[in-house]
């Protein structure tokens, strides 16, 4: 049971550069979270995706866009990355809108 | 606006001894979820709580909703070490997809 998978585990980019991670999940769920985990502020929602195809913002988008490829995956691309974007980044799904939560591994992102 | 505040944000307490912590949140909602993290892993659900006065037990934790009062706790009963983690309650509503999480509170049962 793979669950959610998310990529890269780890990643360091310097300011100005570009990347994507990316989200798979294999139970069928139709919503989708991206969130933000910095130490003493819980976790912040940055986009969710209640279907395919549709995409909405959260508590913290600025800075990032996402992209609901298909029922399966929702990546998140930082187009020019910031030292405030260093954080550990979850991927969640639920099977119903604002339902129970599965989330990934989680992937560690430092920005220089 | 959704806003969850949870207190204590953080808790050191003895093996055996009983706590409570408590999830407020601002806005009327009708579902409230608790999650458990350890150190550097990912989040796992304990309970999730869908109607007022909903009671739910698992071990050595029980949590309960009290949506009149936009209130959650999660009671420690008889502490071990195990339990040692930080614990999440997050709010949403079937209006919208938003889930807001509270803080956290990192709870440390010493023996």
């Amino acid at each position: 049971n793979a669950g959610v998978t998310q990529t890269p585990k780890f990643q360091v980019l310097k300011t100005g550069q570009s990347m994507t991670l990316q989200c798979a999940q294999d139970m069928n769920h139709n919503s989708m979270y991206w969130y933000r985990q910095d130490p003493g502020m819980g976790l912040r929602l940055i986009y969710y995706s209640a279907s395919e195809g549709t995409t909405d913002k959260g508590e913290v988008p600025n800075g990032y866009n996402v992209s609901r490829l298909n029922k399966r995956e929702f990546s998140l691309r930082l187009e020019s990355a910031a030292p405030s974007q260093t954080s550990v980044y979850f991927c969640a799904s639920s099977e119903v809108d604002a339902g129970e939560l599965f989330f990934g591994e989680g992937s560690r992102l430092t920005v220089l | 606006e959704l806003k969850v505040e949870q207190n204590p944000l953080f808790l050191s307490m003895q093996e055996g001894k009983n706590y409570t912590i408590y999830c407020n949140y601002s806005t009327t909602s009708d579902r409230l979820y608790w999650y458990r993290q350890d150190p550097g892993k990912s989040l796992e659900s304990l309970f999730v709580l869908l109607s007022n006065g909903a009671v739910k037990q698992e071990g050595r934790l029980m949590a309960s909703l009290d949506t009149k009062a936009r209130l959650s706790t999660l009671h420690i009963t008889a502490a071990v070490h195990d339990l040692s983690a930080t614990y999440f309650c997050a709010v949403g509503s079937y209006n919208n997809n938003d889930m807001r999480f509270g803080a956290g509170t990192r709870l440390t049962v010493k023996p």
